[in-house]
């Protein structure tokens, strides 16, 4: 199976920061890695796909980059709403694996 | 955008078997580019791909889960399902139906994502 790691997995950041997720993938996924927003007893809301593409009705501020191994999903200028669990996942192959996930709270 | 909705018992004794429905409106499961997908979260924990149905009737499961899993839909009621049989303790979560989009693909390999997601519904295991 190809291990997906985030770490850290929590981050304190500000209203209006700009904050950086990094995950890792234990093998070459190419760009197979997607991005999802999860909050407490709610479903995964996808936001960006194929590693770099926004899905649609996604807020700008989010964008993702990278192939490989390493990727980035990147905030800008935080919203009360973006404080919430955030998880990459890899489709490069099944079985389909997630990363443990980042928490972003408030500082 | 179409919509799916989980549901089932929330409580299922050891060793009997977790059975799930997972209703779809808005679009047709019998409908080619479109896989459709269970996924579960442990109580505090994080995301687990269980496995995927194509509108073909085509399965493809998580090999740790392959023996106890089946995943199979009803065309004419819009439906498909989740069966895990010899539950324990461990199968303890929020399990997630979602459509699995496949685009761009290239060599067997497609670009794929999970969108839309019901919005879960909590298994417990417990006698």
């Amino acid at each position: 199976d190809i291990q997906m790691t985030q770490s850290p997995s929590s981050l304190s950041a500000s209203i209006g920061d700009t904050v950086t997720i990094p995950c890792r993938a234990s093998h070459d996924i190419s760009t197979y890695l997607n991005w999802y927003q999860q909050k407490p007893g709610k479903a995964p809301r996808l936001l960006i796909y194929a590693a770099s593409y926004l899905q649609s009705g996604v807020p700008t501020r989010f964008s993702g980059s990278g192939s490989g191994t390493d990727f980035t999903l990147t905030i800008s200028s935080l919203q009360p709403d973006d404080f919430a669990t955030y998880y990459c996942q890899q489709t490069y192959s099944t079985p389909y694996t997630f990363g443990q996930g980042t928490k972003l709270d408030l500082k | 955008q179409f919509q799916l909705q989980e549901s089932g018992p929330g409580l299922v004794k050891p060793s009997e078997t977790l059975s799930l429905t997972c209703s779809v409106s808005g679009a047709s499961i019998f409908n080619s580019g479109y896989y459709w997908a269970w996924i579960r979260q442990p109580p505090g924990k994080g995301l687990e791909w269980i496995g995927s149905l194509y509108y073909s009737g085509q399965t493809y499961y998580k090999p740790s889960l392959k023996s106890r899993v089946t995943i199979s839909m009803d065309t004419a009621k819009n439906q498909f399902y989740l069966k895990l049989t010899s539950v324990t303790a461990a199968d303890t979560a929020l399990y997630f139906c979602a459509s699995q989009v496949e685009r761009s693909c290239s060599g067997g390999t497609c670009l794929t994502w999970f969108d839309p997601w019901g919005q879960g519904t909590l298994v417990t295991v417990s006698a």
